[in-house]
């Protein structure tokens, strides 16, 4: 089974400035989807940013980008000058490429909660 | 833009009780899922659906739980005889396919509270 691991449970950052949350996994498969979503204090989830294993070439949405190492199996996610509603919960989440038991679901970190000073 | 929604926002209810949330995942979407967040820990998938049939289960979702698409827009969870551990954030999902990076979109859940 895969697992997720976000070893950062709080996380702060000046306004403007840049920060990065981190996100482990552990997987035996070599191809899937990685994704981090936010969670605000409304406690939606909206996707943030999505990467394909098979690429090597790293996501970016506008101010969010993703360093994929995937060898080391990390997936860190950076946001640039910041701002304060970037404040919220950060999830971290695996999906399988392969077809079959276990291909449909996400499965999630315990999420870092970002802060961000004004 | 088209997403997906959720009714109730809150739902209360006593231990022992039926609830029955619900979600209208986007219009043409095709899977549909089941999440769940107890309060400060991480979210739990625990059920996809399509083509009217559930397609994926863990192992939270046991007996007590059903899930069902009664016309051709809601998507709905009940749960039979809810108990204390119950309570959490339930969100609903939907994603055109299953294939590909395709995402899934998340509702803003429903916070069920068992009393």
């Amino acid at each position: 089974a895969q697992t997720v691991t976000q070893s950062q449970p709080e996380m702060s950052v000046q306004e403007a400035e840049t920060v990065t949350l981190s996100c482990t996994y552990d997987t035996s498969e070599s191809d899937y989807y990685l994704f981090w979503y936010k969670q605000p204090p409304s406690r939606q989830m909206i996707l943030v940013i999505r990467q394909e294993a098979y690429k090597q070439q790293n996501a970016t949405e506008n101010r969010f980008s993703v360093n994929f190492q995937k060898a080391a199996k990390s997936f860190s996610l950076k946001i640039s000058d910041s701002q304060l509603g970037d404040a919220a919960m950060y999830f971290c989440a695996y999906r399988s490429a392969y077809s079959g038991a276990g291909s449909y679901q996400l499965t999630f970190g315990k999420g870092t909660k970002l802060s961000v000073i004004p | 833009e088209p997403e997906v929604t959720q009714t109730p926002s809150h739902q209360v209810t006593q231990m022992g009780q039926e609830v029955i949330l619900r979600c209208v995942p986007i219009s043409n979407h095709l899977y549909f899922y089941w999440y769940r967040q107890i309060l400060g820990q991480k979210v739990e998938f625990l059920v996809s659906f399509y083509n009217n049939e559930i397609s994926e289960k863990s192992e939270i979702f046991d007996d007590q739980f059903s899930v069902e698409r009664p016309d051709g827009s809601n998507f709905t969870l009940k749960i039979r005889s809810t108990k204390l551990e119950d309570s959490a954030m339930y969100f609903c999902a939907s994603s055109r396919t299953s294939g590909s990076p395709d995402t899934q979109y998340f509702g803003p859940g429903t916070r069920l509270t068992v009393l």
